[in-house]
């Protein structure tokens, strides 16, 4: 079976443009979930979508924001790119939401670079 | 808020010496507390989850890790370390407010394992 897949894998971009990334989440999987990892630190929450809706958010400005389509793939849209946001995306699936104790699967990530 | 502490950035053992990655918790409840692996240009992966079932808990690759409340630990151990145990290590607690699920990563603990 197919993992969580993520595209593109590398992208440079310059200030103030806009970014989608995209991801797919494990066959059945309903719920995704999309981390930022800044260079020499942990990921840090950015949005959790569940049967299209969202169901948390993490502490990012308004320029960031996602939607679930109904086939469960999400996308990441990211407006006036600051050079701060040049980091490692990653995207991450689990069966539902909320239970603690289920895992969440990764993807191997985005690496977007803002010059 | 929950929050994890990993209290050394870089650990360096010696191949088949014993490994161990301190991680401090700070929760308002019973918390579900994770460790994740991520080796280079790979995705995160889950070694071991606690969540109130038991207090010492076994991983994938010999890993283990002891929960202890009176301490608000929840360290990371390997009795023989071994050459691809090198990567970097995640303390991790989940936040179960708002009805989603929230991974908290700590800073990160990079393993060298040297010859």
């Amino acid at each position: 079976d197919a993992g969580v897949t993520q595209s593109p894998t590398h992208l440079i971009k310059t200030r103030g443009q806009h970014v989608t990334l995209r991801c797919s989440p494990i066959s059945g999987h309903k719920s995704v979930s999309w981390y930022q990892q800044v260079l020499g630190q942990g990921p840090q929450f950015i949005f959790q979508y569940y049967e299209k809706e969202e169901r948390g958010r993490g502490n990012f400005p308004d320029r960031f924001s996602a939607r679930q389509f109904p086939n469960y793939s999400s996308e990441l849209n990211v407006n006036a790119l600051l050079l701060g946001d040049s980091a490692l995306y990653l995207c991450a699936s689990s069966p539902l939401p909320g239970q603690g104790e289920e895992k969440l699967f990764f993807g191997s990530g985005t690496q977007l670079s803002v010059l | 808020a929950q929050s994890v502490t990993q209290l050394d950035s870089h650990v360096s053992v010696s191949e088949g010496t014993p490994v161990l990655l301190r991680c401090n918790y700070s929760s308002s409840y019973s918390p579900s507390l994770f460790w994740y692996v991520q080796h280079p240009n790979k995705g995160l992966q889950l070694l071991l989850k606690y969540t109130s079932a038991a207090t010492l808990v076994k991983g994938i690759n010999g890993f283990e890790a002891e929960f202890k409340k009176s301490e608000t630990s929840f360290h990371l151990t390997k009795p023989s370390a071994h050459m691809s145990d090198a990567a970097e290590y995640f303390c991790v607690v989940s936040d179960l407010t708002g009805g989603g699920n929230k991974l908290t990563f700590g800073t990160g603990t990079q393993l060298k394992v040297e010859l």
